[in-house]
């Protein structure tokens, strides 16, 4: 089955400052990488995803990188506010019959004001 | 557009006794999971529906846990007896498509377990 894993467990920033969190995969057959995040008392919310066909997506403070090589990929905030302050999971699908998704361990993100 | 909704939100039982929860998925959601969240912890996938059958349960652990779908829209996860290591928020999640076109998980805020 896939092996995920992220790292840093924990992250803490000083608002305006980036924020890299890293993840790497075990199944090379794996195509989408989506990353989530949580915050206190609610579920996952989906923020950025990437498909294998592309090495960068980015969405406003927000973009993910992937190396299929190397089979990991990383979340980069840029500009980080205290609003995002939260725990990211990465993931990565489970080859099977669903393709279920397979959560790395989550990272909690420190933004300090 | 409602989201998926779920219930209780909160739960303590001591353990052998039982729980169940309710999810219910947001309309035309074809693909229903179950996940389990430990404290500190990502979270791990128990079960997976699409409509009202089952695709993946290889990861519920069978002896004490059940899940159904009976009309394909909404869900229960029955935990007899709980274990202390039950303890555990209990998210339920859906999708629009299934498998390859899987995309984006829509997650409900949890049912949050504690066993005594």
């Amino acid at each position: 089955g896939e092996n995920v894993e992220q790292h840093p467990s924990t992250l803490s920033v000083q608002e305006g400052d980036s924020a890299v969190i890293k993840c790497t995969y075990s199944d090379s057959a794996s195509n989408y990488f989506p990353w989530y995040k949580q915050e206190l008392g609610k579920g996952p919310q989906l923020i950025i995803d990437i498909r294998s066909n592309v090495g960068e997506k980015k969405d406003q403070r927000i973009a993910v990188t992937l190396n299929k090589t190397a089979k990991h990929f990383s979340l980069h905030i840029t500009e980080t506010q205290p609003e995002d302050s939260a725990v990211y999971f990465c993931a990565a699908p489970r080859r099977g019959a669903g393709n279920m998704l397979t959560f790395g361990g989550g990272t909690r993100l420190m933004v300090k004001p | 557009e409602a989201g998926v909704a779920q219930s209780p939100r909160y739960k303590i039982i001591e353990k052998r006794q039982s729980v169940a929860f309710w999810c219910n998925p947001i309309s035309g959601h074809a693909t229903l999971y179950w996940y389990q969240q430990i404290l500190g912890q990502g979270p791990k996938l128990l079960i997976q529906f699409q409509n009202n059958g089952v695709v993946d349960d290889s990861q519920l652990p069978k002896d004490r846990f059940s899940a159904e779908r009976l009309k394909g829209v909404d869900s229960t996860l029955k935990i007899q007896p709980a274990k202390l290591e039950d303890s555990a928020v209990y998210l339920c999640a859906s999708s629009l498509g299934a498998g390859e076109n899987t995309g984006e998980l829509f997650f409900g805020e949890g049912s949050r377990l504690t066993v005594l």
